[in-house]
């Protein structure tokens, strides 16, 4: 089977770096991918990582360890309006799908 | 930008009745997908095409069908709604699998 954990909240505040992980057993591996969801928004997508090692986007940063099987998303100089749900995603076996782990809920004060 | 678009933005039920949900994608996609999304479980696959006429099964497909007869759209059919299939329905499109676009979701309430 195919799953991904990781923490279901994480609270930091503005201007802060937070970390989010997320590790994943899966059959067959490709990257791994994540998305940011505000409160009755739709998902959209944030990074994909293909290979080992940090992509950098801005604020937002991915990493992935495909030994460890392990993959974070980096948010650094917290804003109030980064408060949302953050998924990891990673395409299943046959490589046709995502599967989504169950989410992030990150809290940001002031 | 690409846009995905739902038919509703709140849909209420009753129990037994056919339901359809549609999905429209702007960007001439190849692949389309159907999730619902509760609480606590995440997003979790029921049906996805990757091409017209074609349809896979996800990983929780019992109680649902889905139809796609052109490549912009795709619909998800609950035969007959129960109330478990209470939930938000979301749409995605991509040309890349491991990058999808959503639509802003249809929260389906089956009384």
């Amino acid at each position: 089977g195919q799953s991904l954990e990781q923490p279901s909240e994480v609270t930091a505040v503005e201007g802060a770096i937070v970390q989010i992980n997320c590790t994943y057993q899966t059959s067959g591996f490709y990257g791994l991918s994540w998305y940011q969801q505000h409160d009755g928004g739709a998902p959209t997508f944030l990074s994909y990582n293909a290979l080992d090692g940090l992509e950098e986007t801005g604020r937002f940063s991915s990493f992935l360890s495909r030994s460890d099987s392990y993959g974070y998303l980096l948010l650094q100089e917290l804003q109030m309006k980064d408060s949302a749900s953050y998924f990891c995603a990673a395409l299943n076996q046959a490589g046709t799908a995502l599967i989504f782990g169950k989410g992030t809920t990150l809290s940001v004060s002031s | 930008d690409v846009k995905v678009t739902q038919s509703s933005r709140y849909l209420v039920k009753r129990t037994g009745e056919k339901v359809f949900l549609e999905c429209v994608q702007d960007m001439d996609h190849e692949n389309m997908f159907w999730y619902r999304q509760d609480p606590g479980l995440g997003l979790r696959l029921i049906y996805f095409s990757y091409d017209v006429k074609m349809k896979e099964k996800g990983d929780i497909p019992e109680g649902y069908s889905v139809s796609r007869e052109k490549k912009e759209r795709f619909s998800l059919i609950l035969e007959s709604a129960s109330t478990n299939q209470t939930s938000m329905y979301l749409c995605a499109s991509s040309s890349k699998r491991d990058t999808q676009y959503f639509g802003p979701g249809t929260r389906l309430t089956v009384l």
